[in-house]
């Protein structure tokens, strides 16, 4: 039981042009959302979150989207660039979860000069 | 300030035998987890240690697995007669807000192979 889905496997996208990377979850007992980006042989590294209480949350060239009644999140990269291509993971957590995440499967982004 | 470090980054074993991997946290982070990544998997949650008690264990996948932390800092996973469908990389992060809502920074992850 996938309870975080990402379903789209790759993404690819102009320089300049906006990314956007969907997830989708199922447990209504998430309320902390988080997006990673992680590089080949590196950790993931902490992009931006949102609380379930927002609907958006801004940070620079990122911002996160959150439809609670949809259990739809997006991550909006604008103007993206070509060090942005990397592996990005939805993560979710809430309840009496520990603070521990559950992840999709990720979506590898692929920004072109 | 020094982020998460794990040890070895990469770790060839032959099927059978133990293997133990390290983690040391970021200073003065009480939350500990351990992840691990199978090839073309998602990152799947093991343990979760709060200080230096073990709340969640749910993800540990069989009793060849266990960790310990000491301290409230470095923690060690330790997998007995490793098998084949043990290899991935596996993943440390630590938190400074135990069971909450706050990100959580990783390690670049030990790479295990079991031949």
């Amino acid at each position: 039981d996938q309870q975080v889905k990402q379903n789209s496997p790759s993404l690819s996208v102009q320089e300049g042009r906006i990314s956007i990377l969907n997830c989708d979850y199922t447990n209504s007992m998430f309320d902390y959302f988080l997006w990673y980006k992680k590089y080949p042989a590196e950790g993931p590294t902490f992009l931006i979150s949102i609380s379930s209480i927002k609907d958006k949350n801004e940070d620079g060239r990122f911002t996160v989207f959150l439809n609670k009644s949809a259990k739809h999140l997006s991550l909006h990269i604008v103007p993206s660039q070509p060090g942005d291509s990397a592996v990005y993971f939805c993560a979710a957590t809430g309840g009496t979860s520990y603070g521990k995440l559950t992840f999709g499967q990720g979506t590898i982004l692929t920004v072109h000069p | 300030g020094a982020g998460v470090s794990q040890s070895p980054s990469n770790k060839v074993t032959e099927k059978g035998k133990d293997v133990e991997l390290r983690c040391d946290p970021i200073s003065g982070h009480t939350a500990l987890y351990w992840y691990r990544q199978s090839l073309g998997q998602g990152l799947e949650f093991l343990i979760y240690f709060q200080g230096n008690s073990a709340p969640d264990k749910s993800g540990l996948p069989s009793d060849r697995f266990s960790a310990e932390r000491t301290g409230g800092s470095v923690s060690t996973l330790t997998i007995q007669r490793t098998q084949q469908e043990d290899s991935a990389v596996y993943l440390c992060a630590s938190s400074s807000s135990p069971g909450g809502r706050r990100e959580q920074y990783f390690g670049p992850g030990t790479r295990l192979t079991v031949t």
